[in-house]
């Protein structure tokens, strides 16, 4: 069964500093993985996506990787800001099979303390 | 077109309503995506639609739910005789091809609270 597994449930850090999340699957065929966030009561925004052959991709002070031989991604948070406070989710596409094929993750909560 | 658009923002309803809900996506998108969203979860997907052609439903769309998209564009999700369990977001994406490839985008959600 495709799954997307994230750590920590939840996470409260202070304001300026870093922060990593992660991403674990067993979804396969691997097709791309991606990181959302999503504010509290809105839809989520996509930070980053990236493919099998990709093992770092920066947004911002968003720096996403990814280990496809152990189907390990982190999603890497720099200099907190207030506004980082929200739901981080990993999504990863699946290769061919149904129309959908995406599997998401729960994700993370993740609150920015002043 | 500044992306998908979603409405209402909310809906409040007594049991038993039916309620429907719709969606805009952005205008070039053939390809449009229903999800349901409980707190604490990830998206699940309720059904997809390429065009008019709605080609998948998830098992999670009972036979109370149904969803159309008449023209190719705008959509709507109806829920009928809703139950306390339908509380949840109402997430729609779309996407100009198929999602496994590119970036799909999401509207804002339509909160529903069953009372």
């Amino acid at each position: 069964k495709n799954q997307v597994e994230q750590s920590p449930q939840s996470l409260i850090i202070l304001e300026g500093k870093n922060c990593t999340l992660q991403c674990n699957y067993t979804v396969s065929p691997f097709s791309n993985l991606r990181w959302y966030k999503q504010d509290t009561g809105r839809g989520p925004v996509s930070l980053t996506i990236m493919t099998f052959s990709e093992n770092t991709k920066s947004n911002g002070r968003y720096t996403a990787t990814l280990d496809a031989d152990t189907k390990q991604s982190s999603l890497h948070i720099t200099a907190s800001q207030l506004s980082d406070s929200a739901s981080y989710i990993c999504v990863v596409s699946v290769s061919g099979g149904g129309a959908d094929g995406l599997t998401f993750g729960k994700g993370t909560h993740l609150i920015i303390q002043p | 077109d500044t992306g998908v658009s979603q409405n209402p923002r909310h809906k409040i309803t007594k049991r038993g309503q039916n309620v429907t809900f719709r969606c805009d996506p952005i205008s070039e998108h053939n390809r449009l995506y229903w999800y349901r969203q409980t707190l604490g979860q990830g998206p699940e997907f309720l059904t997809y639609f390429q065009n008019e052609a709605q080609l998948e439903k998830s098992r999670l769309l009972s036979d109370r739910f149904s969803a159309e998209r008449p023209k190719g564009s705008f959509s709507t999700l109806e829920i009928q005789r809703t139950e306390q369990g339908d509380s949840a977001m109402y997430l729609c994406a779309s996407s100009p091809r198929d999602r496994r490839q590119t970036e799909a985008f999401f509207g804002q959600g339509t909160r529903l609270t069953v009372v």
